[in-house]
Parts: structure tokens; sequence; C-alpha cells
């Protein structure tokens, strides 16, 4: 039974298109987290979100919006994607203490 | 800002030649340093978390410890299917954020 699961594993579209990643999680954890990683395998957090606030990394472009429609759920929505936006995203999870759970990535290609 | 730095970036080992993995870390109020192994196409997987100098954990071949200023990932008696890529990060007190090095691939062959 997966823990966090995130959809699609790969995506391949063009530029200018707009796209969707879908998390969910089943370990009842309050935050839930976007990373993206990078050709040099470089995690970066973009966003961490919980019931209560939502924090974004000042350096994310506003063409990102994290979107939860409840505490299982973040979802990752991406506007006017471009070429640098290619990359691995992930989806993580933890309690209030410490301990993330990771998906396994989905791996976006902009064309 | 925190700042996390792994080194070295790869490391081949010999089945059975222990080595460390050193990650070097600079946080304001250090409220946990973790590492994961990750492995080719797949998330993070959770180790260790360490919260204090002089603390140290064990896991089958891995073992890891921590000082004020950085953290070892030992391995001992490494065997192939410890290769993967070694990630560490820390979370200061404030935020449940994790900042990240930029890991350590470490390929053991026999």
């Amino acid at each position: 039974d997966t823990a966090v699961s995130q959809t699609p594993k790969y995506l391949v579209t063009q530029m200018g298109n707009d796209k969707s990643i879908k998390c969910e999680q089943n370990l009842g954890h309050d935050t839930m987290y976007w990373y993206k990683q990078d050709s040099k395998k470089f995690l970066k957090i973009m966003f961490s979100y919980n019931n209560k606030e939502l924090i974004i990394n000042e350096t994310v472009p506003n063409r990102f919006s994290p979107k939860s429609p409840d505490k299982a759920h973040l979802n990752l929505h991406i506007n006017s994607l471009e070429l640098g936006d290619s990359a691995v995203y992930f989806c993580a999870s933890s309690p209030a203490g410490d301990g993330y759970t990771f998906g396994s990535g989905t791996r976006l290609t902009v064309v | 800002e925190d700042q996390v730095t792994q080194s070295p970036e790869a490391l081949r080992l010999q089945e059975g030649e222990s080595s460390s993995l050193n990650c070097s870390y600079t946080v304001s109020g250090l409220r946990g340093l973790f590492w994961y192994r990750q492995d080719p196409g797949k998330g993070p997987e959770f180790l260790f978390t360490l919260y204090s100098a002089g603390e140290e954990k064990e896991k089958e071949r891995l073992k890891a410890t921590l000082t004020k200023k950085e953290s070892f990932l030992h391995i001992t008696a490494p065997k192939p299917e410890d290769s993967a890529t070694y990630l560490c990060a820390v979370r200061r007190n404030a935020g449940n954020m994790l900042t990240f090095g930029g890991g350590t691939r470490l390929m053991v062959k026999p």
C-alpha cells in the first residue's frame, strides 16, 4: 500500500502548456511538500503546506501553484511551461515532528 | 541561509572496503540532520535522524554520527546493494522544510 503516491510518473509536454501533477498520502501526516530535483540531483524545496499555512520558496516562479483539496492531497499546477522546468518533481509528507516520506517522483520533460 | 555540502560527489569502493561520507552544514538552530538513500528512478528513502552533537545511529552496515559542524555516514564492509546516492539534509528549529546537500553517489563493485 503506497504511502505517498504521485501521478503521472512521466510527463512530456510542449512549451507553453499548462499541466498538473497529483500527490496523495495515506499516512495521516499534517504537512505536505513539493521538491524539485534538477539534472545534478540537487533537491530544492518549492512549497510546504499544512492546514494552516502555505510556505513558498521565494525562488519559485508564480507559474507554479500548489492546490490542496484536502489534508491528504497536494497537487502541483504549472502554467506556461518552459524548457527550464524540465526536472523530476517529488512530493513528500511528514508529521508535525520530522521524518519525510517521499513519493517516487514525476519526471517532467518540456519540449 | 542554510547550507549543506556533501563530499565526495562520487565514491567507488570494492566490496568489503569500508569508508565514510561527509556532510558539512551551516544552519541557524539545528532541529535535526537527516540521511536519505536514493536509488535511480526512485524517491529518497529515510535512513536516520540525528538531533544533537555526539549522537550516533546504526542500521546494518551504516552508522551516522553528528558534530556541531558535520555529520558522517560510515559504511562498514559495503556490498554492491549499498550502491546508491546518499543525501544529507538539515531542518532548522523554525519550520518543517529540509535543506538538502548535493548527495554522494556511492558505487560498490563486487
